[in-house]
C-alpha cells in the first residue's frame, strides 16, 4: 500500500519556468488537497478537491493550478515559478469530506526552490 | 482571518517525563481538531483528533484536551521517548471538506 506518492522528491526551477507536481494517491479516496509549508511555518492549503473534476481554492491558491482528471491523481502546476515559491509541498488525501476519525493521509513532500 | 496559533515553539523535556503541548485556536466553528507530527525531511503523521462536542480523548500514550470556553487545545505524552523528537502541528477543520488550517508548530526535544 503506497498510500499518497508524490514526485518529485527536490526540484530547481529558474524564474518564469512551470512545472507541475504530481500526487498520486492508491487508497479510492474522494478528498485531495495540496499544501505548502514555509520554513517554521505550519502547512497552508493551496487548492483542494472533493471528487474527480470537482476543484477549489484554498487558502493561498494564487500562482498555481489544479485538475483532477481521476480519483488517484491531483496535479499542482506552477504557472510562471517566482521565488516567493520556494517551498516545501505537501499532496493529501482522505477517504471522505471533514469530521473526526476522517485520518488525513500526507505524502513525504517535495522540496521546491526557485532562483 | 481565522487562525491556529501555538503558545510555545519550542519544548524540551526528559525522557520519561510526560509532555504537553498547547495550542490557541480563534474559530469557535471548527468542528474537529487534530494533532500532528512531523519529523524532519517528512510528511505531517496523524497522531489524535478530537470533535467539538468532546473534551478529552485518549491515544496510545496520547490525550488531547480541548477547551472550548478559552479556544485552547492542549496534547499530552505521557513517557516521552526520545523517538517522540518532532515538530507537533494542531489543525483545525470542519464537516465541509476536510480542509485543515495549521498552526505554527512546537518542536519538541527529548533529553535521554
Amino acid at each position: 500500500n503506497a498510500g499518497v506518492t508524490q514526485t518529485p522528491k527536490f526540484q530547481v526551477l529558474k524564474t518564469g519556468q512551470s512545472m507541475t507536481l504530481q500526487c498520486a494517491q492508491d487508497m479510492n479516496h474522494e478528498y485531495m488537497s495540496w499544501y505548502r509549508q514555509d520554513p517554521g511555518m505550519g502547512l497552508r492549503l493551496i487548492h483542494y478537491s472533493v471528487g474527480a473534476g470537482i476543484t477549489d481554492q484554498g487558502e493561498v491558491p494564487n500562482g498555481y493550478n489544479v485538475s483532477r482528471s481521476t480519483t488517484e491523481d491531483f496535479p499542482l502546476r506552477l504557472l510562471s515559478a517566482a521565488p516567493s515559491q520556494t517551498s516545501v509541498y505537501f499532496c493529501a488525501s482522505s477517504r471522505r469530506s471533514g469530521g473526526s476519525g476522517n485520518t488525513i493521509y500526507f505524502g513525504e513532500g517535495s522540496w521546491l526552490t526557485v532562483v | 482571518g481565522e487562525s491556529v496559533g501555538l503558545h510555545l515553539p519550542t519544548l524540551s523535556v526528559q525522557e520519561g517525563d510526560n509532555s504537553i503541548i498547547n495550542c490557541a485556536y480563534s474559530n469557535s466553528a471548527s468542528d474537529y481538531f487534530i494533532w500532528y507530527k512531523q519529523e524532519s525531511g517528512k510528511g505531517p503523521q496523524f497522531i489524535i483528533d478530537i470533535r467539538s462536542n468532546m473534551d478529552k480523548r485518549q491515544g496510545q500514550r496520547v490525550t488531547v484536551l480541548l477547551n472550548k470556553t478559552v479556544k485552547h487545545l492542549s496534547l499530552q505524552i505521557a513517557a516521552t521517548q526520545p523517538g517522540d523528537s518532532a515538530v507537533y502541528f494542531c489543525a483545525e477543520g470542519d464537516n465541509q471538506g476536510g480542509k485543515l488550517i495549521f498552526g505554527q508548530g512546537t518542536e519538541l526535544s527529548v533529553k535521554p
